[in-house]
């Protein structure tokens, strides 16, 4: 999305490693953040969220940093899995709950 | 027991025709959404409504015009179909509008001959 710039585009980890995930946001009034997962033919799924107020954000072995000073997220995912491929989006939420989108990272866990 | 529904999850119609896509959600929410996802999955929002009113309508032709009956079902129509509305459609809701997580349909995979 033109308000989110998402990268890398595409991600290869070996089943074990970690991914990081980074995006930069522009509106600096937006306070929620969410995270999702796509597998293919699927709809997108909620993973994880933060909102302004936090900086740090843990859930199972998925950890979103926000730092609002330079506008940066970052998902990392520790200990992948095969599982664990899939497009992840972040996203940021304005006051009317309009999400804009990054354009997605597209995950490769390889064995 | 799906939580956002959508049907039909793959639609294939020619140029010039007609065509509706249908959601429901069970959860109770109050806000519902119209994405679509073109073929980079480049997400981007169509529609919103929070208890039946329009209340987020992005610059998309209208052609597509949005009809909520209830809270519960959001109904995407489409006029005229062109070959660059080939896409997938998601349908999703949030508890209420603002700072709340999605919950997404399936998606639809509208392809335009």
């Amino acid at each position: 999305g033109e308000n989110v710039e998402q990268h890398p585009s595409t991600l290869s980890v070996q089943e074990g490693d970690s991914a990081v995930i980074k995006c930069t946001y522009s509106d600096s009034a937006s306070n929620y953040f969410p995270w999702y997962k796509q597998e293919l033919g699927k709809g997108p799924q909620l993973i994880i969220d933060i909102r302004s107020n936090m900086d740090k954000r843990q859930g199972q072995r998925v950890t979103v940093l926000l730092n609002k000073t330079v506008k940066h997220l970052s998902l990392q995912i520790a200990a992948t899995q095969p599982g664990d491929s899939a497009v992840y989006f972040c996203a940021e939420s304005d006051s009317w709950g309009k999400l804009q989108f990054g354009a997605g990272t597209q995950v490769v866990v390889t064995p | 027991d799906t939580a956002v529904s959508q049907t039909p999850k793959y639609l294939v119609t020619q140029m010039g025709n007609d065509k509706s896509i249908k959601c429901e959600q069970n959860l109770g929410h109050d806000t519902m959404y119209w994405y679509k996802q073109d073929s980079k999955k480049f997400l981007k929002i169509m529609f919103s409504y929070n208890n039946k009113e329009l209340i987020i309508n992005e610059t998309v032709p209208n052609r597509f015009s949005p009809k909520s009956p209830d809270k519960a079902h959001l109904n995407l129509h489409i006029n005229s179909l062109e070959l660059g509305d080939s896409a997938v459609y998601f349908c999703a809701s949030s508890l209420d509008r603002g700072n709340y997580g999605y919950t997404f349909g399936s998606g639809t995979r509208l392809t335009v001959v």
